[in-house]
């Protein structure tokens, strides 16, 4: 299926376990995102990558890792989990012809 | 430096009656302007986007936006609101397609 997909929709783990979350898109964007978005606070932006192997840091990288080997696949790994990252955490892809972005389902994910 | 402002993080309004949802931004450079919305445990949908052509953008469930230069304002509008209109709405800017700078939300509830 053509889209952006993220995998698990949800996830419990526990604190100070790693955990990873998956983004696939299958319209080759050059830029791909990571927002967590909680209340109060609309999507902040974590990690984004322009491109396969270039990453950068966003508004709120701190606990979070990111690699892009391929330019469809953007995973993100919480290294050593915490309750303050119990959040939803939406993928998205752009290129720079349309303009917009492309939003994946979300992960809701639960540190207990 | 970017950064968007939606007044109002809740709005009620009668079914049938006006939708106004407000938006202002700033930005150093011409912007791109777009509204999202996101129903309950959904990702986030475009609804219209403004790239510098028309003013006045029309975009999808009736919905339509005019970018005001002199007010920096993107204000979203929809003459007669349905039930089904009933989600948050989030006003995006972007310079270049590679970065995103988001509102923090306007929750939009419809009133039988």
């Amino acid at each position: 299926d053509a889209g952006i997909t993220q995998s698990p929709r949800y996830k419990i783990t526990e604190t100070g376990r790693q955990v990873t979350l998956m983004c696939h898109q299958t319209w080759s964007h050059s830029y791909m995102f990571w927002y967590r978005q909680d209340l109060g606070h609309g999507l902040r932006l974590i990690y984004y990558s322009a491109a396969a192997d270039i990453t950068d840091k966003g508004e709120v990288p701190d606990g979070y890792v990111v690699s892009r080997s391929k330019t469809e696949n953007f995973p993100l790994t919480l290294e050593s989990a915490t309750r303050s990252q119990t959040s939803v955490y939406f993928c998205a892809s752009s290129d720079l012809v349309n303009t917009e972005a492309f939003f994946g389902q979300g992960t809701r994910l639960t540190v207990v | 430096a970017q950064s968007v402002t939606q007044l109002g993080s809740h709005v009620s309004v009668s079914e049938g009656a006006l939708v106004l949802l407000r938006c202002n931004y700033s930005s150093s450079v011409p912007p791109y302007l777009f509204w999202y919305v996101q129903y309950p445990n959904q990702g986030l949908q475009l609804l219209l986007k403004y790239t510098s052509a028309a003013t006045l953008v029309k975009g999808i469930n009736g919905f339509e936006a005019e970018f005001k230069k002199s007010e920096t304002s993107f204000h979203l509008t929809k003459p007669s609101a349905h039930m089904s209109d009933a989600a948050e709405y989030f006003c995006v800017l972007s310079n270049t397609g590679n970065q995103f700078y988001f509102g923090t939300g306007t929750s939009l509830t419809v009133i039988p």
